[in-house]
């Protein structure tokens, strides 16, 4: 079965600096991997997917199929940035979308 | 365009009574998917209607069942309500072909507490 897993529950950085938010899953096939990001008070949006290979808002990810990971990252965070953070995976052809725990960035001034 | 919208915003129930969700999905889309997130947790995947028809189901019990209606509204019932169903619950609506895969836009949800 496939499975997200975010590893950091809490992550807080400074503005300027880089930032990176980990996702693994486990899945044997061809998975299609997502961001998505929830800002305070605003609903669940997509942030970006692995076959768009775009960057958006300054994040890029890239799929790692041999460290099975989707991380996120962007060179140099804003305040604005600070949000839940949700990895999610979508078998090949599938409707089962699979989320991970999240990850709440902070990006302090 | 219209965006993906839900009633009621909140709503408590007690143990052993029925409930009923609606989503209205935004403008032009035919499908919907409904995920229920519990507190501290990433939404999981309860089902999903296309074109009026379930079409994907996770591992929710059959307690949970939806409707899609002929404008692509769709409800979700959850009967003999348990402590465990307290949850916010989320509806995305996306336009989907036979293959599937698109971008879902979701809902702002439907916070259910089980007393």
């Amino acid at each position: 079965a496939q499975r997200v897993t975010q590893p950091e529950k809490l992550l807080s950085v400074f503005k300027g600096a880089p930032v990176e938010l980990k996702c693994n899953y486990s899945y044997s096939g061809s998975p299609e991997l997502f961001w998505y990001v929830q800002y305070s008070r605003q609903r669940l949006q997509l942030l970006l997917r692995h076959i768009s290979r775009e960057s958006i808002k300054g994040f890029t990810a890239d799929l790692n199929k041999g460290e099975t990971s989707f991380h996120l990252k962007k060179p140099f965070a804003q305040e604005e940035d600070s949000a839940m953070y949700y990895c999610a995976l979508r078998r090949n052809g599938n409707n089962d979308m699979r989320f991970g725990a999240g990850t709440r960035l902070t990006v302090k001034p | 365009e219209t965006g993906v919208t839900q009633s009621p915003t909140h709503l408590i129930k007690t143990r052993g009574q029925q409930v009923t969700l609606r989503c209205s999905s935004q403008s032009g889309h035919n499908t919907v998917s409904w995920y229920q997130q519990a507190l501290g947790q990433g939404p999981q995947f309860i089902f999903q209607y296309y074109r009026e028809e379930e079409n994907g189901r996770g591992n929710f019990p059959p307690r949970f069942s939806g409707l899609q209606f002929p404008n692509y509204s769709s409800e979700l019932n959850v009967n003999a309500l348990e402590l465990d169903d307290s949850a916010l619950y989320l509806c995305a609506s996306s336009l989907e072909s036979v293959g599937g895969g698109e971008t879902q836009y979701f809902g702002p949800g439907t916070r259910l507490l089980v007393l």
